[in-house]
């Protein structure tokens, strides 16, 4: 399978407890993103990397939520001291640059804090 | 700061017939668009991409037109059947990042 793909598909944790959701992009795209998804809505942008560099934050993105990109390949998104308000679908999606933007996601990753 | 509206928010239609659902955005200075699929519980399916350029993109049943000048796109499903029940998703990027959604529009094709 070449798609992105994410990992863990589910998760359910405790609320104060860290979690750590893992994104392995299609392998020759230089972009990588992360959304949120709550029901009902769309999803909503909280940062993303042009190969290892992060070039933007939401501000969405509170001081508890912590993304990497170390070796311009797989993405991590850290969440620590989790709260029932961070219960969500984390969605990653990546893209090639010079290619319109066109963005492939992943299946997500739910997140349900307890 | 742009934003992505989906009407309507839910649609039933008999197997067979043609559907159009509707997406209007508040700048016109996009870089491009996009119509995705979600089924429920599930990551997002790319459907079709309209570059600003563009006017529209067909991929078999499934034609979307973009008028940026209004602000508006449809996306135009042809003899629906009940695989195409899932929700629907517009989004637009203004640069080359990232994407804005609409809530999406929940689509029920009645066998």
């Amino acid at each position: 399978d070449t798609g992105v793909s994410q990992d863990p598909r589910h998760k359910i944790t405790k609320r104060g407890q860290n979690v750590t959701f893992r994104c392995d992009p299609i392998s020759e795209h230089n972009r990588l993103y992360w959304y949120r998804q709550t029901l009902g809505q769309g999803p909503e942008f909280l940062t993303y990397f042009q190969n290892e560099a992060q070039l933007e934050k939401s501000r969405l993105l509170s001081d508890r939520f912590s993304a990497e990109r170390p070796k311009g390949s797989f993405s991590t998104l850290e969440i620590q001291r989790t709260e029932q308000g961070d219960s969500a679908m984390y969605l990653c999606a990546s893209s090639l640059v010079g290619n319109y933007n066109e963005q492939f996601f992943g299946p997500g990753t739910r997140l349900t804090v307890l | 700061k742009q934003e992505v509206t989906q009407i309507p928010a839910a649609l039933s239609v008999p197997e067979g017939e043609n559907l159009v659902l509707n997406c209007s955005f508040t700048d016109s200075a996009i870089y491009n668009l996009q119509w995705f699929r979600q089924d429920p519980g599930k990551g997002l399916t790319s459907l079709l991409l309209i570059q600003s350029s563009q006017r529209e993109q067909t991929s078999g049943r499934l034609n979307a037109s973009l008028d940026k000048s209004s602000g508006r796109s449809t996306l135009y499903i042809a003899a629906s059947q009940p695989g195409d029940s899932a929700t629907y998703l517009c989004a637009v990027s203004n640069r080359d990042d990232k994407i804005i959604f609409g809530k999406g529009t929940r689509l029920h094709i009645l066998p």
